[in-house]
């Protein structure tokens, strides 16, 4: 069965520094990964997403993400963030097409200072 | 807003009460879950339909229980809660039963069982 790991619970990044989120999944063949994004009050909204090719995935909002098999990792980058990119952020795992199961990560908090 | 709208956002209820939960989705989507956001736990799949079927109960409480009448709405009738059952729960559709194009998430119902 897949998993995800997320290992920092809170992360707090000044106003235009960069950011890295780790994530480091668990499953036997080339994952789907995904990250969202919440807000406070609100659903998840998809950030970006791999299934296979390029391993550098930009998404929405100026974050990418790096798929590296040999770590069984997909870490989310930005290289400047905004006040606005406060929120808990989530990195899932799907085996696949015909396997409709996503497996979440804990999530990371991300506070913002100016 | 996301395509996924559901009903109420917020619901407090004693643990005599029923009340159900309403999840809509007009992006044409065929499959549809529910999932269960509790503090400082990864999101937990509950249900998952697919052209109105059934395809996973994952071990839900009979308390529990899901109705989906059409491929764009789902509902979650909820009777004799717990304390426990307080969490956020989340509606969320795909195109199909497939990982292709990820989840679409709505705001989520905010459950305070009493």
């Amino acid at each position: 069965a897949q998993s995800v790991t997320q290992p920092d619970i809170h992360i707090t990044v000044s106003e235009g520094a960069s950011l890295e989120l780790r994530c480091n999944y668990s499953y036997g063949a080339t994952p789907y990964l995904f990250w969202y994004v919440q807000s406070p009050g609100q659903g998840l909204q998809l950030l970006l997403k791999y299934f296979s090719g390029d391993t550098l995935v930009q998404g929405i909002k100026g974050f990418e993400a790096e798929f590296k098999r040999s770590q069984s990792s997909f870490n989310l980058r930005k290289p400047s963030v905004h006040w606005s990119d406060a929120a808990e952020y989530f990195c899932a795992v799907g085996a696949g097409f015909g396997n409709e199961k996503l497996t979440f990560g804990t999530g990371t908090r991300l506070t913002i200072i100016p | 807003e996301t395509g996924v709208t559901q009903t109420p956002r917020h619901l407090v209820m004693g643990m005599t009460n029923k009340k159900s939960l309403k999840c809509e989705q007009h992006l044409g989507h065929n499959a549809m879950y529910w999932y269960k956001q509790s503090a400082k736990k990864p999101l937990e799949l509950m249900f998952v339909y697919n052209f109105k079927e059934q395809t996973e109960n994952n071990s839900v409480p009979s308390r529990f229980s899901p109705e989906c009448p059409n491929s764009s709405h789902l509902f979650l009738h909820l009777h004799t809660l717990q304390p426990e059952d307080s969490a956020l729960y989340l509606c969320a559709s795909s195109q199909d039963k497939g990982l292709g194009y990820g989840y679409t998430f709505g705001s989520g119902t905010r459950l305070t069982v009493v």
